[in-house]
């Protein structure tokens, strides 16, 4: 079994300051993990993943995450917002067991960026 | 290359009244997805297909079928809406290979019913 909690349902932050959004995860198997974003009324489009290459993850538009297993946590984060970063982010863990084409996402965080 | 694509856009139904929602996507993927999304619960996998002619229960299939006569292709059936099945409608495709399920979403069908 596998889950995810995202523990901010909305994060406000100044534009120019950092951001950070937080993930916790449980799986029964070595997980790979995700970060979608989803602006108003567009799909979602993928940020950066995890897949047990490097702990630091790059992904788009300046962010990144860090898989701590110890913590079971892979928080996104970025140095400086900026007013388009305005959208929900959900963190996302599939399992490498079987069943691993399945995807379990959280409940998402709102990010509002003010100016 | 247009990904994964979705029809229609938007919809609304009077309760009792069924509809089918079509995907297609054209990257060659294996794997096809049907989630729905409402307001803070994130997205629900309702279907998915691991291939061509088959399909199998996600975690809310109720009221929902669904077909995969062809590869590129997955339609999502509703034979009585019900106004619980008020949502935002996704659509996935992803292909494994061995490696991470990452999975590209088409833009969303926005379904209200009455």
């Amino acid at each position: 079994a596998q889950s995810v909690t995202q523990l901010d349902s909305h994060v406000s932050v100044s534009e120019g300051t950092p951001v950070l959004l937080r993930c916790n995860y449980s799986s029964s198997y070595s997980p790979s993990l995700f970060w979608y974003v989803q602006h108003p009324n567009k799909g979602l489009q993928l940020l950066l993943k995890y897949t047990s290459a490097a702990t630091l993850v790059k992904g788009i538009n300046g962010f990144e995450a860090e898989f701590k297993k110890s913590e079971t946590s892979f928080h996104l984060t970025k140095p400086s917002a900026h007013m388009s970063d305005a959208a929900e982010y959900f963190c996302v863990v599939s399992s490498s067991g079987a069943g691993s084409y399945q995807l379990t996402f959280g409940k998402g965080t709102k990010l509002s960026v003010i100016p | 290359n247009a990904g994964v694509t979705q029809t229609p856009k938007f919809r609304v139904l009077k309760t009792g009244q069924s509809m089918t929602l079509l995907c297609a996507q054209d990257m060659n993927h294996e794997y096809m997805y049907w989630y729905r999304q409402d307001p803070g619960m994130g997205l629900r996998l309702i279907h998915y297909s691991v291939g061509e002619g088959t399909t199998a229960k996600g975690e809310v299939p109720d009221g929902y079928n669904v077909s995969r006569l062809k590869k590129q292709n997955f339609l999502l059936g509703l034979e009585s809406a019900a106004p619980s099945q008020t949502s935002v409608y996704f659509c996935a495709s992803s292909q494994l290979l061995g490696g991470p399920n990452e999975q590209f979403f088409g833009p969303g069908t926005r379904l209200t019913v009455l």
